[in-house]
């Protein structure tokens, strides 16, 4: 099975831009979650998304959105950008459904390295 | 309140010496989940084991080796005979029954395994 991907590996922009970040799950994986990891805050999660509803949420501003689509990819939007918003942003799959959990796992793409300006 | 501690921030060894990679856990739920992964240089998070709160046993998995203790909130991980190829950051995480994908990560440990 091909693992979680992510594109692009490597972006970046000037404050006050947008960015879209995608992430295509493992096959047969339900549930997208989203973490940003920075030295300073470490990997802290953003949100996730479970048959296109979000259905989590971390602590960070409305900038940072999502959505997922009907095939269970997910894209991140940040907009707004700011210098703090450099990071690796790291998408994780699972199958996610309730029932799944004594067992299911979280699985990581190889991350997005965003670099604002 | 949940949260994850590996106070070790970085560890240095050399070749075929055993390593212990230190987590402790808070949390109020009576289920939950506990993790380890491994972060190469290249970034990407790679999943070593899974532990569940009803499960207290341990395990060992070639070199590799989980120690979990309930009554110290502690899931330790342990290297034997470690290798240069084990260098990188390891994570412990912690996930709960009603929000399971929301992983709360400890803040690393950074190990370096030299020659």
């Amino acid at each position: 099975k091909a693992g979680v991907t992510q594109t692009p590996r490597y972006l970046i922009k000037t404050r006050g831009q947008q960015v879209t970040l995608s992430c295509s799950p493992i096959s047969g994986h339900r549930s997208v979650s989203w973490y940003q990891q920075t030295p300073g805050q470490g990997l802290q999660f953003l949100f996730e998304y479970f048959s296109e509803t979000q259905r989590n949420k971390g602590n960070f501003p409305g900038r940072f959105s999502g959505r997922q689509f009907s095939n269970s990819r997910s894209e991140m939007n940040v907009s707004t950008l700011e210098l703090g918003d450099s990071a690796l942003y790291l998408c994780a799959s699972s199958l996610g459904g309730q029932m799944d959990t004594s067992t299911d796992t979280q699985y990581f793409g190889p991350g997005t390295r965003l670099t604002v300006l | 309140a949940q949260k994850v501690t590996q106070a070790q921030t970085e560890i240095s060894v050399v070749e075929k010496e055993d390593v212990t990679l230190d987590c402790v856990y808070e949390t109020r739920d009576t289920t939950y989940y506990l993790f380890w992964y491994k972060q190469p240089p290249s970034g990407e998070l790679v999943f070593l084991i899974r532990r569940n709160s009803f499960d207290e046993q341990n395990e060992i998995s070639g070199r590799y080796s989980w120690n979990f203790q309930k009554s110290t909130s502690s899931f330790n991980f342990t290297i034997t005979a470690s290798q240069v190829v084990d260098s990188a950051v390891y994570f412990c995480a912690l996930s709960e029954e009603r929000n399971f994908n929301k992983f709360y990560f400890g803040s690393g440990t950074k190990l370096n395994v030299k020659p």
